[in-house]
């Protein structure tokens, strides 16, 4: 699992709330990702991360802000949440050695 | 980044060989081709990944023709445990390496 952990695994909260999704890895990868997939969707990449405080956005950051102040911590947050950021957010990381993407076991977010 | 096309779906039995071809006609020189697997309820995981002709590992064989502009992910002798979406991503594998997953093909394994 390439020692990713996302945090909370499960999230139900209501539409105009805030709500940071944590990512967290152990091995001092340069770039990790924020993904969210939606049934009968592949990934989208929301934002990445090439650095601590280097970060850029992916093909569906509307709505979404992310920070990385230290290495193994990779934050997204939705700054008012609305039912159509209902999806499951998965956090990668990319291994340096070998260009291979290893991913988080994801985060279940509910907007009602 | 190039797009990728795969079929939507397959179907196949236990013990069969599977290939699941992708197309990327606009790929670029530098772009690499890569595969992962995804469970339901779980992150994709890289299956294999290459640039010309083939490769082999302990899981597949990838197939890229001399023009580049398809693949063939060949799964050999399959079993139930490989019901899952493939994807197929094409991207160049310096810098940032934004990966576009397209909606994949959903494999389903039958007794």
């Amino acid at each position: 699992d390439a020692g990713i952990t996302q945090s909370p695994r499960h999230k139900v909260t209501e539409t105009g709330t805030p709500v940071t999704l944590r990512c967290h890895q152990t091995e001092n990868h340069r770039y990790m990702y924020w993904y969210r997939q939606d049934p009968g969707h592949g990934l989208r990449l929301i934002h990445y991360s090439y650095g601590v405080k280097d970060t850029d956005k992916g093909e569906v950051s509307d709505g979404y802000s992310v920070s990385r102040s230290k290495t193994e911590d990779f934050l997204l947050t939705l700054e008012s949440a609305t039912s159509s950021q209902t999806s499951v957010y998965f956090c990668a990381i990319r291994e340096t050695a070998t260009y291979e993407q290893y991913f988080g076991p994801g985060t279940r977010l509910t907007v009602t | 980044l190039a797009k990728t096309t795969q079929p939507i779906s397959m179907d196949s039995y236990e013990g069969q060989e599977v290939n699941i071809t992708c197309s990327h006609n606009n790929i670029a020189t530098n772009d690499y081709i890569t595969w992962y697997q995804q469970f339901p309820s779980q992150g994709p995981r890289f299956i294999i990944q290459g640039y010309k002709t083939k490769v082999t590992n302990e899981v597949a064989s990838l197939f890229i023709p001399a023009d580049r502009k398809s693949s063939t992910l060949s799964l050999p002798r399959v079993s139930l445990s490989d019901t899952a979406v493939y994807y197929c991503l094409v991207g160049d594998l310096q810098g940032a390496q934004k990966l576009v997953f397209g909606q994949g093909t959903r494999l389903t394994i039958n007794p």
